[in-house]
């Protein structure tokens, strides 16, 4: 059974940087892309990218680009979002997501972590 | 990037009633398309895949069709249990991008 367990609840300050943490268990973990994806309160979700640990390759949506790094340890089989110069409407619940197809980012989501909440205040 | 429009906003229904969900999208691709069950304070859960695939343990009153850009999400006899916001996903085309949801609610 897979499961996906996110680090704690963050408070920053704008203009600087967090990094959440998604440990996997339960099954191989390189092969399968680790998908991040935000909510905001009261708002949608918003896919923010993707890394595929085996291969190396990191996607990011265009609109985060240049401030997002996602990063993945396969001896610790955790994946980490850095999101910087971060900004009052950054602050939302920022989940880590699995699909069950290997070696692809572009999948439906079959396991969730529980969530990060990152509140952005001065 | 594909945008994504589900409706009706809020869905009120009586126990025991149909729930039928849209999800209408800017431009058409492929059946890669998701649908996500969220319930408050919890993270989302997939509910069908493929456009009409049931994921593992969903009961079977959750059915999905559509191809295009037209896509349903039905839900055959709503219990208390399915009140919940439900969100569209395409995996076709990077960005993958959501619908803004559609909440269900119990009359």
């Amino acid at each position: 059974q897979v499961q996906l367990v996110q680090s704690g609840a963050e408070v920053k300050k704008p203009g600087s940087s967090v990094k959440v943490s998604c440990e996997a268990s339960g099954g191989s973990f390189s092969r399968y892309a680790i998908t991040w994806v935000r909510q905001a309160p009261g708002q949608g979700l918003e896919w923010m990218g993707a890394i595929i640990p085996v291969f190396g390759r990191v996607y990011y949506a265009q609109k985060f680009q240049g401030r997002v790094t996602i990063t993945a340890d396969d001896i610790t089989n955790t994946a980490y979002m850095e999101l910087g110069s971060l900004r009052s409407e950054d602050s939302a619940v920022y989940y880590c997501a699995r699909g069950d197809d290997p070696g692809d980012y572009a999948i439906n989501y079959d396991y969730w972590g529980q969530g990060t909440q990152v509140t952005v205040s001065s | 990037d594909i945008v994504l429009t589900q409706s009706p906003g809020t869905l009120s229904v009586s126990p025991g009633e149909r729930a039928t969900l849209s999800c209408r999208a800017s431009q058409s691709f492929t059946s890669y398309l998701a649908w996500y069950q969220q319930k408050p304070g919890q993270a989302p859960r997939l509910v069908i895949y493929g456009a009409s695939s049931r994921a593992t343990g969903i009961p079977d009153r959750f059915s999905g069709s559509g191809s295009g850009t037209d896509f349903t999400l039905t839900i055959s006899r709503v219990e208390p249990e399915d009140v919940a916001l439900y969100f569209c996903q395409q995996y076709g085309t990077s960005p993958l991008t959501f619908g803004g949801g559609t909440k269900v609610e119990i009359k």
